[in-house]
């Protein structure tokens, strides 16, 4: 299986911050890349997929990066509705796995 | 609006069986895989499998294969992921989500609300 790895596993930040989350794959998975928000109680949302496509609906603050092997997921101003939990998601190869998840927190 | 809509909240004692489903609605059915993920209580997410609802075609992650079984009714559209023998591990958040594919990437989207499967004696 292809392992993901995000980092920072957790991260606080102010509101206004500009905050970038890195996803690294134990592989080259070429741009089968996507990201997901996740707030507390509710079920993941796709935020950006191949990579660097904003799914529509999604604020253009939000913005992806990469290929290969390492990617980023950069919030450009954050706003208070963006403290959650986000997960990078490899569907290079099956089995797809998810990135362990970043915990992004109110400073 | 393409939806999926799972089956409510299940509680259940270990050796028990236990199927839950996903209904799927506005968009045909049969295009495009759906796909199961598990999130235990304040855990991540992980991917268990996916099926094909036009021919039934179904894949499995070695770490979920042999412990559940996927399957698909089409004529009603609905996915099922199911249990034989549940244990208390097997206690977590269930998710069902239509996979859609391009030329560059495949990826999971919408999700269904999610079952919440807890296995307690």
């Amino acid at each position: 299986d292809i392992q993901m790895t995000q980092s920072p596993s957790s991260l606080s930040a102010s509101v206004g911050d500009r905050v970038t989350i890195t996803c690294r794959a134990s592989q080259s998975i070429s741009s089968y890349l996507n990201w997901y928000q996740q707030k507390p109680g509710k079920a993941p949302k796709l935020l950006i997929y191949a990579a660097s496509s904003l799914q529509s609906g999604v604020p253009s603050r939000f913005s992806g990066s990469g290929s290969g092997t390492d990617f980023t997921l950069t919030i450009s101003s954050l706003q208070p509705e963006d403290f959650a939990t986000y997960y990078c998601q490899q569907s290079y190869s099956t089995p797809s796995t998810f990135g362990q998840g970043t915990r992004l927190e109110i400073k | 609006e393409v939806q999926l809509v799972q089956s409510g909240a299940e509680v259940k004692k270990p050796g028990e069986s236990l199927k839950i489903s996903c209904k799927g609605s506005g968009y045909s059915f049969t295009s495009y895989w759906i796909g199961w993920v598990r999130q235990m209580p304040g855990k991540g997410l992980e991917w268990m499998g996916i099926i094909y609802p036009g021919d039934s075609d179904t894949r499995y992650s070695p770490s979920f294969q042999g412990q559940v079984t996927i399957s698909a009714d089409k004529s009603i559209s609905t996915a099922y992921l199911q249990w034989s023998s549940l244990k208390a591990s097997d206690t977590a958040m269930y998710y069902c989500a239509r996979r859609y594919c391009s030329s560059t990437s495949c990826w999971f989207d919408p999700w269904g609300q999610g079952t919440l499967v807890t296995v307690s004696s």
